[in-house]
């Protein structure tokens, strides 16, 4: 199947710093990637999508200036976490659709960001 | 984003059937989907189905609609110890745009 890798997979910071999560499609092409923020409680919230060479659209709620989402070519998608505080500790995951795909999404294993 | 609602736990016996049930919101879902997450692991995608089916069944699994309602089920037939899991539902829109995640129902399956 479709592998998606996401690095790193542990990142723990000082508050105020800016930390940047890598998501790969290894081998094939995802014209869509999206980033989930998933809490405590199992729930996967969506908060941004994203397509190659154009602006992510957020969700309602999602500061944009403090989720950077990049997503420079067909197969990587940046977050960027800017000057993260305590309340962005939380696990993020990616996910791709290939532009073949019905619509069947591939995730990554996640990143766990701590802040402290 | 659009409301979809999973109950977070469901314990069952080996070799029993497990009902694991969701509920949205979104009237224009188009596809709506079971993907499982085992620990330590990323989301797979179990099955799905389309918003114009009333039932989709594969191996073990059935997949039941009611559009109406707005509610989808997934049945686990003969349900194994390996099937312990976190089962997520979600919804996405004709043209795959968004995919919202429900929290997801922890499976626990007892010897």
């Amino acid at each position: 199947g479709a592998v998606v890798s996401q690095h790193p997979s542990w990142v723990i910071c000082k508050s105020g710093t800016s930390v940047k999560i890598e998501c790969r499609s290894l081998d094939f092409q995802a014209t869509t990637m999206f980033w989930y923020r998933q809490f405590p409680k199992q729930s996967l919230m969506l908060m941004a999508t994203s397509n190659e060479g154009s602006k992510a659209t957020y969700e309602q709620g999602v500061e944009k200036d403090k989720f950077l989402i990049n997503h420079a070519s067909l197969t990587l998608s940046t977050l960027t976490v800017t000057s993260a505080h305590p309340e962005d500790s939380s696990f993020y995951i990616c996910s791709a659709r290939p532009g073949t795909s019905f619509g069947e999404l591939f995730f990554g294993e996640g990143s766990r960001l701590t802040v402290l | 984003g659009e409301d979809v609602e999973q109950s977070l736990f469901l314990s069952v016996r080996e070799g029993d059937s497990s009902v694991i049930n969701c509920t949205y919101t979104d009237s224009s879902s188009t596809y709506l989907y079971w993907y499982k997450q085992e620990p330590g692991a990323g989301l797979q995608l179990l099955t799905y189905i389309f918003s114009n089916m009333d039932m989709k069944q594969d191996q073990r699994l059935t997949v039941l609609l009611n559009k109406k309602d707005k509610h989808l089920s997934l049945r686990i037939a003969d349900t194994q110890t390996g099937d312990s899991a976190i089962y997520f539902c979600a919804e996405s829109p004709y043209n795959f745009n968004k995919f919202y995640f429900g929290s997801g129902t922890k499976l626990n399956v007892k010897p």
